[in-house]
């Protein structure tokens, strides 16, 4: 079993739609979780930190459930701008080294 | 924010040349960067973590004599990949983080390299 998994997708979903990805990972000391965006051809950036509480930044919103071991991203009122590869990303306790998942595939079509 | 380059953003080299490719943080000091290879579609796969000032930890799998890895300076990490050959065309992705913030990463905007 990989360390952290995704469905790769793709998720194609009209404007304005509601979409949930998640992303699983084995190691129950992981401590830290992030998702990042990546585009085509280009290099990865950070969309939000994943806390305990969740945590909410306009239209995304983000969730960890500890006991299942997934984090969550929930994107509201999909714009076409938001088709992109997200990937999510772990740091397990006392590492420095994050672990990626492959990327879920998003998108959003007129 | 901080930011890091990368350079060059596309190369194209002929097979059995090596090539260069540098990773500066612009604003902070990074002792550790990472060097990543993607392929189409495929997800971010760590080749090497790299120290400043001592030998770069290779990935199971990949040849250290092939990917060389130096980290002169806390804001400079070079990756030069030896002999080239038509299978190691890919997008060559650095991140770095700043000292002490080992959970902030900041990446680099990659390389794409065509081995011809």
């Amino acid at each position: 079993r990989k360390e952290v998994e995704q469905d790769p997708g793709p998720f194609n979903v009209p404007e304005g739609a509601t979409v949930a990805f998640n992303c699983t990972y084995s190691n129950s000391a992981s401590q830290s979780f992030f998702w990042y965006r990546q585009d085509c051809r280009k290099e990865p950036k950070l969309l939000m930190s994943v806390y305990s509480s969740g945590n909410e930044d306009g239209r995304f919103t983000a969730q960890l459930n500890r006991a299942s071991q997934y984090i969550s991203l929930l994107i509201r009122d999909s714009k076409l701008s938001d088709s992109a590869t997200y990937l999510c990303v772990v740091f397990s306790g006392g590492s420095y080294i994050p672990t990626f998942g492959r990327g879920t595939s998003l998108i959003v079509h007129p | 924010g901080a930011v890091v380059s990368q350079h060059p953003s596309r190369v194209i080299c002929k097979s059995g040349t090596s090539v260069k490719i540098e990773c500066r943080s612009l604003d902070f000091q990074a002792t550790t960067m990472f060097w990543y290879r993607q392929f189409p579609k495929q997800s971010l796969m760590l080749m090497a973590t790299s120290n400043e000032g001592s030998k770069a930890t290779y990935e199971q799998g990949v040849e250290k004599d092939k990917f060389l890895i130096n980290h002169a300076s806390l804001t400079l990490s070079t990756l030069t990949v030896t002999s080239a050959h038509p299978e190691d065309s890919s997008f060559y992705i650095c991140s770095a983080s700043p000292t002490g913030q080992g959970n902030t990463i900041y990446f680099g905007e990659g390389s794409w390299l065509t081995v011809v």
